[in-house]
């Protein structure tokens, strides 16, 4: 079974700092990896995804993510944070199982604080 | 396009009490999912369903129940709600992903409170 591992709880950055969010995955064949975000009182909402080819891919709101498949791991950067990106930020592998059921397992999530 | 809508936004119960929640997508989705969200716990997949007239258990499926009449509705259940249960609960939706993976399209979630 797929995991998601995301090892920050809570982040607190200075308003224009860069970003960094960690995700490891486990899954043994290729994972469909994914950060969404949501904000307070709100729903999800996809940043990006990675299905297969160029490892770095770009994302809405200036965010980017670049896959390791040696270190398991998907991390989501942003070069300069605004205050509205305080939220709670979710990695997701996405895989199909035996039954051909395809199902979205989700890190327990970060929480990124904005200090303007 | 509505996307993924979710009635009720809001519900209090007493223990004991029942109640439906309605998730409904207009984008001929064929898959379906249930999942509530507790604090450090990220979401948690309760139910799915991959087509009209299937359902099938998540994670944390017991208390609940599904049913999937509809291709465009996919409704919870609580037969009898304990304090436990009290959480945000989030509905999504996906194309057939049997031709490929997907995105999963979030609704806005129910807020359920169970005294």
């Amino acid at each position: 079974a797929q995991s998601v591992t995301q090892p920050d709880i809570h982040i607190t950055v200075s308003e224009g700092a860069s970003l960094e969010l960690r995700c490891n995955y486990s899954y043994g064949a290729t994972p469909y990896l994914f950060w969404y975000v949501q904000s307070p009182g709100q729903g999800l909402q996809l940043l990006l995804k990675y299905f297969s080819g160029d490892t770095l891919v770009q994302g809405i709101k200036g965010f980017e993510a670049e896959f390791k498949r040696s270190q398991s791991s998907f991390n989501l950067r942003k070069p300069s944070v605004h205050w509205s990106d305080a939220a709670e930020y979710f990695c997701a592998v996405g895989a199909y199982s035996g039954a051909g059921s395809y199902q979205l397992t989700f890190g327990k999530g970060t929480k990124l604080s904005v200090i303007p | 396009n509505a996307g993924v809508t979710q009635t009720p936004k809001f519900r209090v119960l007493k223990t004991g009490q029942s109640m439906t929640l309605l998730c409904a997508q207009d984008m001929n989705h064929e898959y379906m999912y249930w999942y509530r969200q507790d604090p450090g716990m990220g979401l948690r997949l309760i139910h799915y369903s991959v087509g009209e007239g299937t359902t099938a258990k998540g994670e944390v499926p017991d208390g609940y129940n599904v049913s999937r009449l509809k291709k465009q509705n996919f409704l919870l259940g609580l037969e009898s709600a304990a304090p436990s249960q009290t959480s945000v609960y989030f509905c999504a939706s996906t194309p057939d992903s049997l031709r490929g993976p997907y995105e999963q399209y979030f609704g806005p979630g129910t807020r359920l409170t169970v005294t």
